[in-house]
């Protein structure tokens, strides 16, 4: 079945600093992946839709400058945290589409910002 | 807007017994209802969806209900086991400009007691 590989798993960085996270379709071509928030004990909060080969599409009060989203590929989409915070620490999800209806999510990347 | 309720919050049950989650989706254009299972510091993971011209869906222990008419639908896990313990999500999709959007509901967390 369809596989998206997530990574990192974890990452820890200091204030100020910027991290990238990938987000790979393993087996299938992925047009559309999307980003997912999600705080504990809460459900995904959408952040962006992110297009093969065009802008990312943010969804309302998602500061397009701060979290950056790169698919330059069918099977490649990245997030990229700039200047994080302690309030940016939190579980990002990817998930993408094959051929059917289902998405399918990466493992989340645990973002601790000290 | 677009919006998907989910109950309860918390569920707690017997080893054996029955589990049921309901949704309400507002979006009457919405025609695919996926289930996600998530347990701790892992994405979500698809355990069943149906389309909306589909009244039930079963696989194994587990299935769903639709009912269009009310924007209500359930999932239903029967011979419940210590590992359907984890939280799970209903979401609601329809095509929003060929993007086929999720709205997730706010989650169940499902204690399954030994």
């Amino acid at each position: 079945g369809a596989v998206v590989s997530q990574h990192p798993s974890r990452v820890i960085c200091k204030s100020g600093t910027s991290v990238k996270i990938e987000c790979r379709s393993l087996d299938f071509q992925a047009t559309t992946m999307f980003w997912y928030r999600q705080f504990p004990k809460q459900s995904l909060m959408l952040m962006a839709t992110s297009n093969e080969g065009s802008k990312a599409t943010y969804e309302q009060g998602v500061e397009k400058d701060k979290f950056l989203i790169n698919h330059a590929s069918l099977t490649l989409s990245t997030l990229t945290v700039t200047s994080a915070h302690p309030e940016d620490s939190s579980f990002y999800i990817c998930s993408a589409r094959g051929q059917g209806d289902g998405y399918t999510f990466g493992s989340g990347t645990r973002l601790t910002v000290v | 807007g677009e919006n998907v309720e989910q109950h309860p919050s918390t569920l707690s049950v017997q080893e054996g017994d029955s589990a049921v989650i309901k949704c309400t989706y507002s979006d009457s254009a919405s025609n695919y209802f996926p289930w996600y299972k998530q347990e701790l510091g892992k994405g979500p993971q698809l355990i069943i969806d149906i389309r909306s011209n589909v009244g039930e869906k079963k696989d194994q222990r587990i299935a769903v209900t639709l009912n269009k008419t009310a924007k209500h639908f359930s999932l239903h896990i029967t011979e419940t086991q210590p590992e359907d313990s984890a939280v799970y999500f209903c979401a609601a999709s329809g095509t929003t400009s060929g993007t086929y959007k999720y709205i997730f509901g706010t989650g169940t967390r499902l204690k399954v007691l030994a």
